[in-house]
């Protein structure tokens, strides 16, 4: 199957500095790619969808500001936590899919996730 | 979680048996996906049923959906240790294609 890359698989950041994780398609081009977010043996809760060249739509209940999205190619899409705090601490995975299929009865592809402790 | 629960939340069986799991969800589908996650790691696809189809197969799993009663189960059957996971079902509901998880099985299969 398709190859998505994320980046870096752990951070360790201070409260108040901003971390970038980023997502990348190997081998296909992406118009679209989702951020989940992951606690601990719990389900992963969408947090955005990532749109090649416009901005991200975010689910209810995300903050806009907090979690930075962009989306500057068809193989890269970037998660920037700003001003990082200890309960932003978490799992994030990213999951992009194939260009040119009209329809969505596609699977998704997953990068490895990125796990961030902010201390 | 964003799309519905599922049954049971850790099931822990021997290799050889069979393992089945349930996912309930809440809207109209387009699609439903099941997919594996080993502990710390990214998703893996296992299977996407369409929500006219009511039964599919892919190896040792099987699949069934029921659109009446808004559910679905996945089958392992001849489990091994291998299959050690959790295991999610992903629903899309949209043309913009979302996947939204279910709270997952975690599964143990011992040797």
């Amino acid at each position: 199957g398709a190859v998505v890359s994320q980046h870096p698989s752990r951070v360790i950041c201070k409260s108040g500095t901003s971390v970038k994780i980023e997502c990348r398609s190997l081998d296909f081009q992406a118009t679209t790619m989702f951020w989940y977010r992951q606690f601990p043996k719990q389900s992963l809760m969408l947090m955005a969808t990532s749109n090649e060249g416009s901005k991200a739509t975010y689910e209810q209940g995300v903050e806009k500001d907090k979690f930075l999205i962009n989306h500057a190619s068809l193989t890269l899409s970037t998660l920037t936590v700003t001003s990082a705090h200890p309960e932003d601490s978490s799992f994030y995975i990213c999951s992009a899919r194939v260009v040119g299929l009209g329809v969505w009865d596609t699977e998704a592809f997953f990068g490895q996730g990125t796990r961030l402790t902010v201390v | 979680s964003q799309q519905g629960e599922e049954d049971p939340q850790a099931l822990s069986i021997q290799e050889g048996e069979n393992a089945t799991m349930n996912c309930s969800y809440k809207t109209s589908i387009n699609n439903l996906q099941w997919y594996r996650q080993n502990s710390g790691r990214g998703l893996v696809h296992l299977i996407l049923i369409r929500s006219n189809e009511r039964e599919k197969h892919s190896g040792r799993l099987r699949v069934t959906l029921d659109t009446s009663k808004k559910s679905s189960s996945l089958l392992i059957t001849a489990s091994r240790a291998a299959d050690t996971a959790s295991y999610f079902c992903a629903t899309v509901r949209s043309t913009l294609g979302r996947l939204y998880f279910g709270r997952g099985t975690q599964l143990t299969v011992w040797p």
